[in-house]
């Protein structure tokens, strides 16, 4: 079964501090997501990755970056937090190979801003 | 714009009877429905999906219903159990892409 790892579960940090989301998937997935989960909102997307070292943007990238320096990681940046982003992140990867399948998620960051 | 549209935020169903959820879409160039099921602080799970060429497809207690014309698709889970309480998210493929995209999410209770 593919796996997808976020490195925390919870975090938390002030407001302005510059934050790193950590995803790791083990089955060799080229493409790779980030989404935010928030009440009302379902999930939206922040940014995505077909392939390394590139990234394109979802629909909500504003005050976000990702890396994705090796096919297996991609990372989420928050360049200086702020309470607004305080949400669930989750990371998600799949194959090319068309929508049937859909992704596999990680079990979620839940972050907190202060 | 919201392209998926899960119109209800929330269901409550008693145990062994049917539940029933709903999704509505916009856009003509999904390809693939889907949906997913989520506990609170765990990742969305797969479910069942569904190609935009067939109008049902089952697994198990999970049966997906499409209506192509009414641009409207349907989870029913036969029978309900407690264990089925989540958030389920209805999301959609666009034709010739990976991007999925997701309604709002439906919280199913299922009480004894």
């Amino acid at each position: 079964d593919v796996k997808v790892t976020q490195s925390s579960r919870y975090l938390v940090k002030r407001t302005g501090e510059k934050v790193f989301l950590e995803c790791v998937q083990d089955m060799d997935h080229e493409n790779m997501f980030w989404y935010r989960q928030d009440p009302g909102l379902g999930l939206r997307l922040i940014y995505f990755s077909y392939d390394v070292k590139m990234k394109e943007k979802g629909d909500i990238p504003e005050g976000y970056s990702v890396s994705r320096e090796k096919k297996e990681r991609f990372s989420l940046i928050l360049e200086s937090a702020s309470t607004n982003q305080t949400s669930m992140y989750l990371c998600a990867s799949s194959n090319p190979v068309g929508g049937e399948y859909g992704y596999t998620f990680g079990s979620g960051t839940r972050l907190t801003v202060v | 714009d919201q392209q998926v549209k899960q119109n209800s935020p929330s269901l409550s169903v008693q145990e062994g009877r049917i539940s029933i959820l709903n999704c509505d879409y916009t856009n003509s160039m999904f390809d693939y429905f889907l949906w997913y099921k989520k506990y609170p602080a765990e990742g969305p799970t797969f479910l069942i999906s569904i190609s935009s060429i067939k109008d049902k497809n089952e697994d198990g207690r999970f049966t997906v219903f499409l209506n192509k014309s009414a641009k409207h698709l349907s989870l029913h889970i036969v029978p309900s159990q407690p264990g089925d309480s989540a958030v389920y998210f209805c999301a959609a493929s666009l034709y010739n892409t990976d991007k999925l995209i997701f309604g709002t999410g439906t919280r199913l209770q299922v009480f004894p």
